[in-house]
């Protein structure tokens, strides 16, 4: 079957340190590779993703490389904010699913000023 | 614009009780999705509609779990004899795509049921 396996938390780092938030996966095809976020008090939302091996998500500072020969698609940021405190979760989907995602069990981020 | 929205955010249910949990998704947006998410863990897949089908319900926990989308639009999830294990977040999400094409999800806030 499909599982994703992230990090375990919470991570707490001071403002302006760098991030790495780890996350393999296992799927029987060819899946896309998501990162969510879900701030405190909010809902989930898409924070990046890649759909090809090599392939590198980004968005707000953050990214993340597919890297097929690993099953790894790490999450890394080069100076968090303690804005970015939040809930980080990795998902795939196959190709094949019609976008039924499988996530991991999510991150915890604090970021301390 | 609006985003999906959920109702009712918060229910309390006493054991054996049904619930229905409702998901307004985006206006247009083809598929549909249902998770549940119990504490600290990551959403768990429960049903997929595209449009008025339901083409995937493998992740129903239990027959007593049933979800209906009639029109395409607003779905419902009704849980029938709840149980204290069925406390958990109920999340909605839709997709513009569907027939196989991965698209972003756009997830709703969320109905957390308590069930005592």
């Amino acid at each position: 079957g499909n599982s994703v396996t992230q990090m375990e938390g919470p991570v707490t780092l001071s403002e302006e340190a760098f991030l790495t938030i780890n996350c393999t996966y296992t799927a029987t095809g060819y899946p896309s590779l998501f990162w969510y976020v879900q701030y405190p008090g909010e809902g989930l939302q898409l924070l990046l993703k890649a759909t090809k091996a090599d392939d590198k998500g980004s968005n707000k500072g953050f990214e993340a490389t597919y890297r097929k020969e690993t099953t790894s698609f790490h999450l890394e940021k080069g100076s968090v904010q303690v804005s970015d405190s939040a809930v980080y979760f990795c998902a795939l989907t196959l190709n094949t699913n019609a976008g039924k995602s499988t996530f991991g069990d999510g991150t915890t981020l604090t970021v301390k000023p | 614009g609006a985003g999906v929205s959920q109702s009712p955010r918060y229910k309390v249910a006493k054991r054996g009780q049904d619930v229905a949990l409702r998901c307004d998704p985006i206006s247009g947006h083809v598929s549909l999705f249902w998770y549940q998410q119990a504490l600290g863990q990551g959403p768990e897949f429960l049903t997929y509609f595209q449009n008025e089908a339901q083409l995937d319900k493998s992740g129903l926990p239990s027959d007593r779990f049933f979800a209906e989308r009639p029109e395409g639009s607003v779905s419902t999830l009704k849980i029938q004899r709840t149980q204290q294990e069925d406390s958990a977040v109920y999340l909605c999400a839709s997709s513009p795509s569907g027939g196989g094409l991965v698209g972003e999800q756009f997830f709703g806030p969320g109905t957390r049921l308590t069930v005592l």
